[in-house]
C-alpha cells in the first residue's frame, strides 16, 4: 500500500494565481482532512470529510475549497492564492471519526510558496 | 470543548540521558490523546495513543508516555535518548482538530 500521498511537493505560485493540491489514500479510509503547518502554530485543520459527498470546514476554512467524489481522493483547492498561504499542507486519512481512537495516517507534504 | 498544550518549544537532552517531551490536556470525559513525530520535511508518523486501561502506553522506537488523570497530563518519555530521535514532536486529542504547537527535541552527541 502506498498509503496516503500528495502532489506535487513544492509548488510556487504568484498571487492569484489558483491551483489545486492533490491527496489520494489507498486504505480505504472514511475520513481525510487537510492542515496547514506554520512555525509555532502547529497543525491547524482546514477542511475534512467523513465520507464521500461530505465536507465540512475545519479551523481555517477560508481561502480554500475541497470535494470528496470519491473514497480515494480528497483535493484541496487554493482559489486565488495570497502571501499568507505560504505553508505546508499535510493530508491525513483515518478509519473513522478523529473524535475517537482511531489513528490518522499523514502524507508527506505540500510546500507553497506564493509570491 | 478540547485542547492540548506543549508548555516547551524547545527540548535538549545529551544522548544517552532520559528523554521527557511534556503534554498537558483539556478534554471533557474521557481522553484519547495520541503523540506524532515528525522528522524533517516529512509528514507526521503515529508513536503511540492513550484509549483506556493502563496509563503507561508503550509506542514505536522505544517511546513510552503516561497518562496522568490528576495532573491532567501525557509526557512522553524515552530511558535513553538517541540522536536520531532528534525531531519535532506533537500531541494530539482525540480530535482531530485539537494538536499542541509542537516540541522541537534536539538530542546532542
Amino acid at each position: 500500500n502506498a498509503g496516503v500521498t500528495q502532489t506535487p511537493k513544492f509548488q510556487v505560485l504568484k498571487t492569484g494565481q489558483s491551483m489545486t493540491l492533490q491527496c489520494a489514500q489507498d486504505m480505504n479510509h472514511e475520513y481525510m482532512s487537510w492542515y496547514r503547518q506554520d512555525p509555532g502554530m502547529g497543525l491547524r485543520l482546514i477542511h475534512y470529510s467523513v465520507g464521500a459527498g461530505i465536507t465540512d470546514q475545519g479551523e481555517v476554512p477560508n481561502g480554500y475549497n475541497v470535494s470528496r467524489s470519491t473514497t480515494e481522493d480528497f483535493p484541496l483547492r487554493l482559489l486565488s492564492a495570497a502571501p499568507s498561504q505560504t505553508s505546508v499542507y499535510f493530508c491525513a486519512s483515518s478509519s473513522g471519526l478523529a473524535g475517537g481512537a482511531e489513528t490518522q495516517y499523514f502524507g508527506p507534504g505540500t510546500r507553497l510558496l506564493v509570491l | 470543548a478540547q485542547s492540548v498544550a506543549q508548555p516547551e518549544d524547545q527540548v535538549n537532552v545529551a544522548e544517552g540521558n532520559p528523554l521527557t517531551v511534556k503534554c498537558t490536556y483539556s478534554v471533557s470525559g474521557n481522553p484519547y490523546l495520541f503523540w506524532y513525530v515528525q522528522y524533517p520535511n516529512r509528514g507526521l508518523q503515529f508513536l503511540l495513543k492513550y484509549i483506556t486501561g493502563d496509563n503507561l502506553v508503550k509506542g514505536s522506537y522505544g517511546f513510552e508516555a503516561e497518562f496522568n488523570k490528576s495532573q491532567t497530563s501525557f509526557h512522553l518519555k524515552k530511558p535513553s535518548a538517541l540522536v536520531s530521535d532528534s525531531a519535532l514532536y506533537f500531541c494530539r486529542t482525540g480530535n482531530q482538530f485539537y494538536f499542541g504547537t509542537g516540541t522541537s527535541l534536539t538530542v546532542i552527541p
